[in-house]
């Protein structure tokens, strides 16, 4: 079974940008579409954004759009998300998934989350 | 307010069958297959269920899910108290071109 490992969460302030990474092993990375999926304190799953196995294929969720950016390195097998003009409102966790080919967006594997705090 | 419809409860005994629904539409559930995950606390979420009535190895029978037109749902008997969590339906939108997920139901094994 995989295994994804997130960091570089923290807290940073109004405006600034972050970058969060995930990295992968025990499983084929780079055939797998990888998502990020956030989550508020106290509130549900908010998909992020995903990025399709070939590295340039990439969707994002309205809320996040233009703001933050998903790259990928399949020879590191590390997934990125670059955050940008952070608001109070990106508070969160912050998940990376695996989602396997023709599962139909099914993410299989789950990092642990890291938290990202932009204080208001 | 989530593309995805679910109750923000669900409750049942120990050894019950309980029932979580997920109602979308024709641009979400009604063209696309439908996934389950479930979240304990303080963890991170785990597939129970993918293209809408599938298991991952590893997840017990006693989860189920079924899709109807516009609808899912996603079945548990056999309930047990490891069974307290938070549950997801999620699915591909095509108008939106993004995955959404439900606003999550909490399970309570009274």
């Amino acid at each position: 079974q995989g295994q994804l490992v997130e960091s570089g969460g923290g807290v940073v302030q109004p405006g600034t940008s972050l970058r969060l990474s995930c990295a992968a092993s025990g499983f084929r990375f780079r055939t797998y579409a990888m998502h990020w999926v956030r989550q508020p304190p106290g509130k549900g799953l908010e998909w992020v954004g995903f990025m399709w196995s070939d590295g340039h294929t990439v969707y994002y969720a309205d809320s996040v759009k233009g703001r933050f950016t998903i790259s990928r390195d399949n020879s590191k097998s590390t997934l990125y998300l670059q955050m940008n003009s952070l608001r109070a409102e990106d508070t969160a966790v912050y998940y990376c998934g695996g989602d396997p080919p023709s599962s139909g967006y099914a993410l299989y594997i789950w990092g642990q989350g890291t938290t990202v705090t932009v204080p208001s | 307010q989530s593309v995805l419809t679910q109750p923000p409860s669900a409750s049942g005994t120990p050894g019950q069958r309980v029932t979580i629904s997920c109602s979308g539409s024709s641009s979400n559930i009604g063209s696309e297959t439908v996934n389950w995950y479930h979240q304990l606390p303080g963890t991170a979420p785990k597939l129970l269920v993918y293209g809408n009535n599938q298991r991952p190895s590893g997840v017990p029978d006693r989860f189920s899910g079924s899709k109807s037109a516009t609808s899912a749902s996603l079945a548990i008997s056999g309930l047990q108290s490891a069974d307290e969590a938070d549950y997801y339906c999620s699915t591909w939108d095509r108008s939106l071109n993004a995955v959404v997920f439900g606003g999550g139901t909490k399970l309570t094994v009274l």
